[in-house]
């Protein structure tokens, strides 16, 4: 299977609790976007790399978030201390170029912050 | 600030109906939208468009955009029970006119729900 996937598909922890998610892009992707969607709602942006390097965060990625792309393929997503508000799905996307703007979804993880 | 806007919310038809989904946008530095259909996972694409006017069409489903009036419509002709769905509508922008900080916003979606 050549799509983006994610792992875990599903996350359960405690509030306070460390999590972390990776996200593995189509493989000739060079962009890879993190995105955080609640129900009802569409995806909202949090950041993107283009290869190892992170060139956008929103304001909504607060210090507790953080994400990492080190060699430029696969990406990582960690939230540190969890809170409840962080339940949430979390989708990882992938596109070939700056020119070529259509972005592939993974399955997205969704996480429960009891 | 960036927006872009669905209706109808929800829209509930009967098999063989045709729908009209809206998408309106406002962004700095348009460069393109695109739609997606959402069902109970992550969305999958369905078109991209960049220039007004010309119809994207994939079956049953068409698209078009007016980068004039700010606004893109999805046609879906025949409806069937597999059409039900989340529709998303995102606007690919930039924040700085030298491309180095492209982003996607959503619109928070229209619910088809098709009867039999």
């Amino acid at each position: 299977d050549t799509g983006v996937s994610q792992d875990p598909r599903h996350k359960i922890t405690k509030r306070g609790q460390n999590v972390t998610f990776r996200c593995d892009p189509i493989s000739e992707h060079n962009r890879l976007y993190w995105y955080r969607q609640t129900l009802g709602q569409g995806p909202e942006f949090l950041t993107y790399f283009q290869n190892e390097a992170q060139l956008e965060k929103s304001r909504l990625l607060s210090d507790r978030f953080s994400a990492e792309r080190p060699k430029g393929s696969f990406s990582t997503l960690e939230i540190q201390r969890t809170e409840q508000g962080d339940s949430a799905m979390y989708l990882c996307a992938s596109s070939l170029s700056v020119r070529k703007d259509t972005q592939y979804f993974g399955p997205g993880t969704r996480l429960t912050v009891l | 600030e960036d927006k872009v806007v669905q209706s109808p919310l929800s829209l509930v038809v009967h098999e063989g109906d045709t729908v009209t989904l809206n998408c309106s946008y406002e962004v700095t530095n348009f460069r393109s939208l695109l739609w997606y259909k959402q069902e109970k996972k992550a969305p999958t694409f369905l078109f991209m468009l960049t220039s007004s006017g010309i119809e994207k069409k994939s079956g049953r489903l068409s698209s078009i955009l007016d980068k004039k009036e700010l606004f893109s419509i999805l046609n879906i002709t025949a409806t069937q029970t597999g059409d039900s769905a989340v529709y998303l509508c995102a606007v690919v922008w930039e924040r700085f006119s030298s491309g180095s900080a492209r982003q996607l916003t959503f619109g928070s979606g229209t619910q088809l729900t098709v009867l039999p």
